[in-house]
């Protein structure tokens, strides 16, 4: 199994330029979540994902959106970047009861 | 809640002495607990989990300690190494809850 996959890995975007990062994963879990991370600093949680087609806020959702079509992948769309987005971004996916596992990053740059 | 801006707390340990993380939960519902560590530039990488029926858990090179009736958990690892240096996270998770919550961090340092 490749475990949780994101891209790109790096990332620079001007302000007000959109982008989406990917999240995949091949553990057919049906919880998924992203994560940012500043420098320094714990994980704060945007947005998750109990299963297909369904989608709740986390503790910091303004400024993102998310989607579940599919139980593998859970992508995370930034419509009006802002330098506030700056930010380590990490996707993870769990089974309810289990330890979650962690994608490798998305470090993003927003100038 | 969370302070902003503060740094992680660091524990700075000698190479080949053991170390001890410790961390506090403050909800009594939760029934399973886990530790990552998280290495400079990398995701979390879970390291060991521990249930609310049990009160340790050992793996290799580590243990985890669970008192329910304090709320406290503890990570301790044995003969520290360099490769050890990492920032640990513990996290809980609450029995009826989507999510796990996660605890601000720890910096382990490690001298050789």
């Amino acid at each position: 199994n490749a475990g949780v996959t994101q891209t790109p890995k790096f990332r620079i975007l001007k302000i007000g330029q959109s982008m989406t990062l990917q999240c995949a994963q091949d553990m057919n879990h049906n919880y998924m979540y992203w994560y940012r991370q500043d420098p320094g600093m714990g994980l704060k949680l945007i947005y998750y994902s109990v299963g297909a087609g369904i989608t709740d806020k986390g503790e910091v959702p303004n400024g993102y959106n998310v989607s579940r079509s599919t139980t593998e992948d859970f992508p995370l769309r930034l419509e009006l970047a802002a330098p506030s987005q700056t930010s380590v971004y990490f996707c993870a996916s769990r089974q309810l009861g289990h330890e979650q596992f962690f994608g490798p990053g998305t470090r993003l740059t927003v100038l | 809640g969370e302070s902003v801006g503060l740094h992680l707390p660091t524990l700075s340990v000698q190479e080949g002495d053991n170390s001890i993380i410790n961390c506090a939960y403050s909800n009594s519902a939760s029934d399973y607990f886990i530790w990552y560590k998280q290495e400079s530039g990398k995701g979390p990488q879970f390291i060991i989990d521990i249930r609310s029926n049990m009160d340790k858990r050992q793996g290799q090179r580590v243990t985890v300690l669970l008192n329910k009736t304090v709320k406290h958990l503890s990570l301790q690892i044995a003969a520290t190494q360099p490769g050890d240096s990492a920032v640990y996270f513990c996290a809980e998770n609450i029995r009826g809850n989507n999510r796990l919550a996660f605890g601000k961090g720890n910096q382990v340092v490690v001298i050789p």
